[in-house]
């Protein structure tokens, strides 16, 4: 099995701010690896797939990129209601999910 | 609009049955591969099964693999959980996800959840 290990696990920023959280993979997952976010109380949300495509109707301050094991999320200029956990997902053997890394807005 | 609206959770005894169901609205169902990922209270997520879009395939994760079966009817545009043996660590909020585009790796759709909880 891949495990994904997601840093930081926690992130607190201000809005305006640059917020980049990193994904690391135990083996390569070429560039199958997405990103959600998701807020209390809902559903996941799908923001990016095979590494740094935007999913329908993401903002463009969501951005991937990465590949092999090492990846990352850049939310470029923090908006109050990007508060949230945000999980990798690798989709290359089987289908498994990093831990979470909780990013609040101060 | 894509809609999948769980339903079935429910409280049960360790050993027993549940069965969780999917209803799917606002797309072609009968052309996507279909999946249930699970959340513990304040964990994270798990991914549980996953279904060919014309029902032949199934796969399982390793800790559900024996007792869980996922099923499709698509003449209804519903997904199945069939859960047995039921264990205290099942217990989360299961949600039903639709794949995105043509393959398996990622979820585009997910619904707002069935909670089980397994106790005695």
């Amino acid at each position: 099995e891949i495990v994904l290990t997601q840093s930081p696990a926690t992130l607190s920023l201000s809005p305006g701010e640059r917020a980049t959280l990193s994904c690391r993979a135990s083996q390569s997952v070429s560039s199958y690896l997405a990103w959600y976010q998701q807020k209390p109380g809902q559903a996941p949300r799908l923001l990016i797939y095979d590494a740094s495509k935007r999913a329908t109707d993401i903002p463009a301050r969501f951005g991937g990129s990465g590949s092999g094991t090492d990846f990352t999320l850049t939310i470029s200029s923090l908006e109050p209601e990007d508060s949230a956990v945000y999980y990798c997902q690798q989709g290359t053997n089987w289908l498994t999910f990093g831990q979470g890394t909780r990013l609040e807005i101060k | 609009q894509v809609q999948l609206v769980e339903s079935g959770g429910d409280v049960v005894q360790p050993g027993r049955s549940l069965r969780l169901s999917c209803a799917a609205s606002g797309f072609t169902f009968n052309t996507y591969a279909m999946h249930w990922v699970r959340q513990a209270p304040g964990k994270g997520l798990e991914w549980v099964a996953l279904i060919s879009y014309d029902g032949l395939n199934q796969y399982y994760a390793a800790s559900v693999k024996g007792r869980f079966t996922i099923s499709r009817d698509n003449s209804k545009n519903t997904v199945h959980l069939q859960m047995n043996s039921l264990r205290a660590e099942d217990a989360a909020l299961y949600y039903c996800a639709k794949s995105h585009g043509g393959n398996y790796k990622y979820f585009d759709n997910w619904g707002q959840g069935a909670l089980v909880t397994v106790s005695s």
